[in-house]
């Protein structure tokens, strides 16, 4: 069964700091991975998708990396602002078609 | 890209009612929707799998006969939480697949459903 996990759990950084969140995934026959941002009471906004095939993919400051033999993806936030306080899920799917396996979710805060 | 919406977006009812959550996907045919939940700081949870025509598939743990889905058409999925208790307060998320072999076989998920059982 498939199992995600995030480090950390939460984070605090002053604003303009890079940051990096990791999860991690036991089976590494995933078919992509996606990362997600939440904010507080509500739903999910897509961030990130990276195909198994690819290594990484990137959007404005973020960028995601997936290395599948060995199970991680990283995301990669630089010159972080307070508005990028959330919390970023991590969620991979094992096969075409089938649902998300999510991860703990990594609380983020960044202090201005 | 694709829109799915969620109707309501919050509900209050009383212990012992039900209470019916809708999921469409606007701009799209979604061959499989699927329902998750999430309690209060934890993740989402796969609660059941919806299949346009055919009957969920539920996750381990989860009462069919509780919470009842119907996908009746490739833009509707419904969730309907019967006998709804307390413990049923949770945030409910559905995302819809396009079932399509679209550049990233994306899912889209809706906007969620807070659901408060006093």
């Amino acid at each position: 069964k498939q199992e995600v996990t995030q480090i950390p759990a939460a984070l605090s950084v002053p604003e303009g700091e890079n940051l990096v969140l990791n999860c991690s995934f036991t089976d590494s026959a995933i078919y992509n991975l996606q990362w997600f941002r939440q904010d507080p009471g509500k739903g999910l906004t897509s961030l990130l998708l990276i195909q198994s095939s690819q290594r990484e993919q990137t959007s404005g400051r973020l960028n995601a990396s997936l290395d599948k033999s060995s199970g991680r993806s990283t995301l990669y936030i630089a010159a972080s602002q307070p508005g990028d306080s959330a919390t970023y899920l991590c969620a991979v799917v094992h096969n075409y078609g089938q649902n998300f396996v999510f991860g703990p979710g990594t609380r983020l805060s960044v202090l201005p | 890209g694709a829109v799915v919406s969620q109707h309501p977006s919050w509900v209050i009812c009383k212990s012992g009612t039900s209470v019916k959550i809708e999921c469409r996907s606007l701009d799209f045919q979604a061959t499989t929707m699927f329902w998750y939940r999430q309690f209060p700081k934890q993740s989402l949870m796969l609660m059941a799998t919806s299949n346009e025509g055919s009957k969920a598939t539920y996750e381990q743990g989860v009462e069919k006969d509780k919470f009842l889905i119907n996908h009746a058409s490739l833009t509707l999925s419904t969730l309907t939480v019967t006998s709804a208790h307390p413990e049923d307060s949770s945030f409910y998320i559905c995302s819809a697949w396009t079932g399509t072999s679209g550049t990233y076989n994306e899912q889209f998920f809706g906007p969620g459903t807070r659901l408060t059982v006093l």
